[in-house]
């Protein structure tokens, strides 16, 4: 059971739209920043979003971001079959005195 | 280019012990924490714990406090994370990450899978 909730999967045609959510509480994402990391299986994990909405170098722009309250989001736009891997989100948690991460989400492109 | 790079696969007996180490380059290593995070299969990601190469202070998750001890080696830029008492759900691959931005993890090693069979 993760700290921070995602929903399991999600999916959408090349150039849809897509919403990852990621919820928490006042201990984690209420008071701290959101960040996300896409996992590709047998790879290595890569920083797509942090302190919420910033991106990287080298991430498009087609990639964002977005917290309120409790709750953050991961917004791909102009999907593509690259896109298809798992999604994390995590932020610091006052009370564990460390990061927490979501339970994932599979993004499928359809 | 920042890179991270971990040592080889290890299997491992249940109840004894597995170091994992994590060779930097491409910045200044003790400047940036590391972190450890690992991922059962069928499983997320779950954070281990971090160290500081610049002084050695280190934060470990409550999960595996007293079984985890981290290390770092400045003169060759390296990383090391033991887990003793290894249990049949410490299998699983074990990252490196090192510390970015606002609490984030902004590179990772590549993975060392580290099974535990009987």
């Amino acid at each position: 059971q993760s700290v921070l909730t995602q929903p399991p999967s999600a999916s959408g045609t090349p150039g849809q739209w897509v919403t990852i959510s990621c919820s928490g509480s006042t201990s984690n994402i209420g008071t701290n920043d959101v960040n996300w990391y896409q996992h590709l299986p047998g790879t290595a994990p890569k920083l797509l979003i942090y302190r919420n909405s910033h991106r990287p170098s080298g991430v498009p722009d087609r990639v964002s971001g977005s917290k309120s309250g409790t709750s953050a989001s991961l917004a791909i736009s102009g999907l593509q079959s690259e896109d298809e891997a798992d999604y994390y989100c995590a932020a610091w948690d006052d009370s564990l005195n460390g990061p927490v991460f979501g339970g994932g989400t599979k993004l499928t492109v359809l | 280019q920042v890179q991270l790079l971990q040592s080889g696969a290890e299997v491992k007996k249940s109840g004894a012990s597995v170091k994992v180490s994590c060779k930097a380059s491409g910045y200044s290593f003790p400047n940036s924490g590391i972190n450890w995070v690992r991922q059962a299969p069928g499983h997320g990601l779950e954070w281990m714990g971090w160290i500081s190469p610049y002084n050695g202070n280190t934060n470990y998750a409550q999960k595996v406090q007293g079984r985890l001890t981290m290390t770092t080696d400045t003169s060759t830029s390296t990383a090391y994370m033991e887990l003793r008492s290894l249990r049949y759900d410490d299998t699983a691959v074990y990252y490196c990450a090192k510390d970015g931005p606002d609490s984030s993890f902004d590179y990772w090693g590549q993975g060392t899978l580290v099974t535990v069979s009987s």
